[in-house]
Parts: structure tokens; C-alpha cells; sequence
């Protein structure tokens, strides 16, 4: 158990939906990071929050949102959901988000666009 | 912009066989840091090992072992006799000290070991 928890674990929906994806860090840990994991283009980062504040942008889509808040929880969103849209997404985090830390992962959630 | 290659999409091996998963991998940086994550078919991304780029000691934990060389940048992760528990997706991974950008990861090793 890596100290990472994201809700929900699984989640069905329609294209054009909106949905959020919710991640707690591990305890003490002030940096979170989301991730894309597809079959097509495997492990890609898509975000980086550092105590309540964006520090890093990877691959993230417009239609793509997230935030940390003051208790350090984020939330990534999704809207205008398209079928390609249809990923495991996880969320990690580390003490500060220097990039000599290892990032510990959630168990992901299983997002899929009927 | 950092790259990470895993040449080796598939392996299965028998059990009790040794078996190593190849890293090669791309970067301007000369701080940098190298990691391997497992990833068992339950799903979650388990940490294995990190390794910084003036760290070229190699490391033993128990039936696993990592071999860095920065002669021919790789991080080459050696399971010596497998069990049917290492089947997993393997995955090798660079961040730079200077690039905050992200961690690049490979295209993960898929590894089956058999009964």
C-alpha cells in the first residue's frame, strides 16, 4: 500500500461527459503529480502540483483541469470526454517534488468512454 | 528532451530462470536520476529502486539487482530465479535535476514467468 488513495476506482461514462478524479497523497507528502496510462502511449505526465500551486505541465490536454487544495487532495477533471479519453489515470506523490524523489502511485482509475 | 527506451516489449521465462530487463536511456543533463517501477497485473505502480547519476554502484536487494553504466547509459534490472510473483509490467524511468518537467518513463517491459 503506497499511502496514495483515488476515488473512484472504476468510472463509465458517455462521450461529451464531465467527470472528476479524486486523489489523496500519502501523508506529509506536498507534491502531486497526474499521470495518462494508455496502450497507445503508455506512462505520460500530465500535471504537476506542488502545496496548493501548479509547478509542472506535461501532456495535458485544454479540456483537462486540476487543482490541489489547501489540505493538499487534488482533483483532475475531465470534460467534453471523448473516446480516446479512455485511459487509467493515476495520481502520485512526493515529499516535495524535487525530481530526485520517487513518486509513490495510486492504484488508478479506470476511466472508460462508451 | 530526456528519452527513455525499453527495447524489450515481452519476455517469459520459466521459473528459477534469471532474467534482465533492459534500460537505455537519453539525456543532456549530468544530474539526473534513474528509477524502476513494477507493475503487477492488479494494476498499481510499486517503486523498486532509484539511482543518481554519480551513484554508479551497482545494487543488490535480495533476488533483484541493477547494473548502472553510464558508459553506455543504461539501468539494466536483473531478477535472478524468477518467481511466478515477478510477472508484472516493468518499468524503467529518468527525471533531470534541472528539467521540472516531469519523469519520463519507458514503454515497460511486460515480464511472464511461467510455473
Amino acid at each position: 500500500d503506497s499511502g496514495v488513495t483515488q476515488t473512484p476506482k472504476h468510472l463509465i461514462t458517455a462521450t461529451g461527459q464531465r467527470v472528476t478524479l479524486r486523489c489523496s497523497p500519502r501523508s506529509g507528502d506536498l507534491s502531486v503529480y497526474w499521470y495518462q496510462q494508455s496502450l497507445d502511449q503508455g506512462l505520460q505526465f500530465l500535471i504537476q502540483y506542488y502545496n496548493g500551486e501548479e509547478r509542472a505541465k506535461g501532456n495535458i490536454l485544454e479540456r483537462f483541469s486540476a487543482q490541489q487544495f489547501p489540505d493538499l487532495h487534488s482533483e483532475l477533471n475531465l470534460s467534453s470526454l471523448e473516446l480516446g479519453d479512455s485511459a487509467l489515470y493515476f495520481c502520485a506523490s512526493s515529499v516535495t517534488g524535487r525530481t530526485d524523489q520517487p513518486q509513490h502511485f495510486g492504484d488508478g482509475t479506470r476511466l472508460s468512454i462508451l | 528532451a530526456q528519452k527513455v527506451t525499453q527495447a524489450q516489449t515481452e519476455i517469459s521465462v520459466v521459473e528459477k530462470e534469471d532474467v534482465t530487463l533492459d534500460c537505455v536511456y537519453e539525456t543532456r543533463d549530468t544530474t539526473y536520476y534513474l528509477f524502476w517501477y513494477k507493475q503487477p497485473p492488479s494494476g498499481e505502480l510499486v517503486f523498486l529502486i532509484r539511482r543518481n547519476s554519480f551513484d554508479e554502484q551497482n545494487e543488490i536487494s535480495g533476488r533483484y539487482s541493477w547494473n548502472f553504466q553510464k558508459s553506455t547509459s543504461s539501468f539494466n534490472f536483473t531478477i535472478t530465479a524468477s518467481q511466478v510473483v515477478d510477472s508484472a509490467v516493468y518499468f524503467c524511468a529518468l527525471s533531470e535535476a534541472y528539467n521540472n518537467n516531469d519523469m519520463r518513463f519507458g514503454a515497460g517491459t511486460r515480464l511472464t514467468v511461467k510455473p
